[in-house]
């Protein structure tokens, strides 16, 4: 089956700092790959998205790259600041099986202190 | 704006009570879900609807009941079967699901239940 797996939190980074959080999947069909970030107390915001292989989703300079041949999706940032504090999740949706619902890694919690 | 709306922010429920979560969208999108979040364990799918008058279990049902009569509107139940019901529900939607391209989920902003 489908699913997703990403690096254990919590990352403890200073402001300024290269974020990397790693992300690795398993699908049987064609996923579409997403990253969802979570502030304290809300719901989850669509961070990137990336639809096939070698695509790089990009957003609030953050990047992902899916990687094919490695079956990954790992979100990067080059300068971290305190506000990007928040868990963040990400999901696959198998574009090959329809009618399944997106699946989600646990979640990676940041922490960025200045 | 449009948006996924979840009411009410907090609730608590006492011991062998059904409590109703609401769950609004104006979207205009057919898929519909809710998930159960829990401290280190991420999302955790309940319940999902691909369209109106029909709806899937996903992978904890049990203990919960779902209904969707209108489009725009997902209730989601939490009855008294649910043993430990205490967690941060958050209800999401999409244009479709699986198989019909990259439809990205908008969620609201959660439920938090708990046991009195």
């Amino acid at each position: 089956g489908n699913s997703v797996t990403q690096m254990e939190g919590p990352v403890t980074l200073s402001e300024e700092a290269f974020l990397t959080i790693n992300c690795t999947y398993t699908a049987t069909g064609y996923p579409s790959l997403f990253w969802y970030v979570q502030y304290p107390g809300e719901g989850l915001q669509l961070l990137l998205k990336a639809t096939k292989a070698d695509d790089k989703g990009s957003n609030k300079g953050f990047e992902a790259t899916y990687r094919k041949e490695t079956t990954s999706f790992h979100l990067e940032k080059g300068s971290v600041q305190v506000s990007d504090s928040a868990v963040y999740f990400c999901a696959l949706s198998d574009q090959g099986q329809a009618g399944t619902a997106l699946i989600f890694g646990k979640g990676t919690t940041l922490s960025v202190s200045s | 704006d449009g948006g996924i709306t979840q009411s009410p922010k907090y609730l608590f429920r006492k011991e062998g009570q059904n409590v109703t979560l609401s769950c609004e969208q104006n979207l205009n999108h057919d898929a519909m879900y809710w998930y159960r979040q829990d401290p280190g364990q991420g999302l955790r799918l309940i319940y999902y609807s691909q369209i109106v008058n029909d709806f899937q279990k996903g992978d904890i049902a049990e203990g919960y009941s779902v209904s969707r009569e209108k489009k725009e509107s997902f209730p989601l139940t939490v009855t008294s079967a649910q043993k430990n019901p205490t967690a941060f529900y958050l209800c999401a939607s999409s244009i479709g699901l699986g198989g019909q391209g990259a439809w990205p989920q908008h969620f609201g902003d959660g439920t938090r239940l708990s046991i009195l």
